[in-house]
């Protein structure tokens, strides 16, 4: 089936430590992106790209890195400098730049 | 930037009732999207309208982009309705969320 994978769907993280999370699709889509969502809000956009390796900061992208190495995949890697990282983290595509998105399922991050 | 906000905050409905969704936003935009955010999170497609009308079943919406709004009705609504409904609008390069409504559809 196309569509969007993101893993794992929970993930917790011990203070100090770097994660990544993981975002594959099969849907052939240049664009990808990643957005953080905090109880109760919208969602905030982290990082975006455009094309493979080729990536632009998004509104909170400070304490998170990403590469794109392959059009298929957008992997957000968690970085210790970001202070507050619990939150659920939402992966989406799109055919060509601000074209409809579609999103995975999400990954829910917990700081223990 | 632009801001997009989304009214009511809260709504609770009957089963069975109507209702309608709003979506203003402050500066022009290339497109629109509404999504509805089941209990786990996931955020499902509902509509991709940069304007005019469009009808899926029991839902529909409007985007009127020269006024700067868009609506989403939901009509004989049903407990599996509930959720969080999310507008976003193409703004340069990029999505932009608003707060969403949350609804909620009792039995």
């Amino acid at each position: 089936d196309g569509g969007i994978t993101q893993s794992p769907k929970y993930l917790f993280r011990k203070e100090g430590q770097n994660v990544t999370l993981s975002c594959e699709q099969n849907l052939n889509h240049d664009a990808m992106y990643w957005y953080r969502q905090d109880p109760g809000q919208g969602l905030r956009l982290i990082y975006y790209s455009q094309i493979v390796n080729d990536f632009q900061k998004g509104d909170i992208a400070e304490g998170y890195s990403v590469s794109r190495e392959k059009k298929e995949s957008f992997p957000l890697t968690v970085t210790s400098a970001q202070k507050n990282p619990t939150a659920f983290y939402l992966c989406a595509s799109s055919i060509g730049t601000a074209l409809e998105a579609f999103f995975g399922q999400g990954t829910r991050l917990t700081v223990v | 930037g632009i801001q997009v906000e989304q009214s009511p905050p809260d709504l609770i409905l009957q089963e069975g009732a109507n209702s309608t969704l709003r979506c203003n936003f402050s500066d022009s935009v290339n497109n629109l999207q509404w999504f509805h955010q089941n209990p786990w999170g996931q955020l499902i497609n509902l509509f991709y309208i940069p304007s005019g009308t469009k009808q899926n079943g029991r839902l529909s919406a409007t985007t009127v982009a020269t006024e700067r709004y868009s609506l989403l009705y939901i009509s004989s609504s049903q407990t599996t309705d509930s959720g969080v409904y999310f507008c976003a609008v193409v703004y340069g390069q990029n999505f932009v969320f608003g707060p969403g409504t949350r609804l909620s559809v009792l039995p």
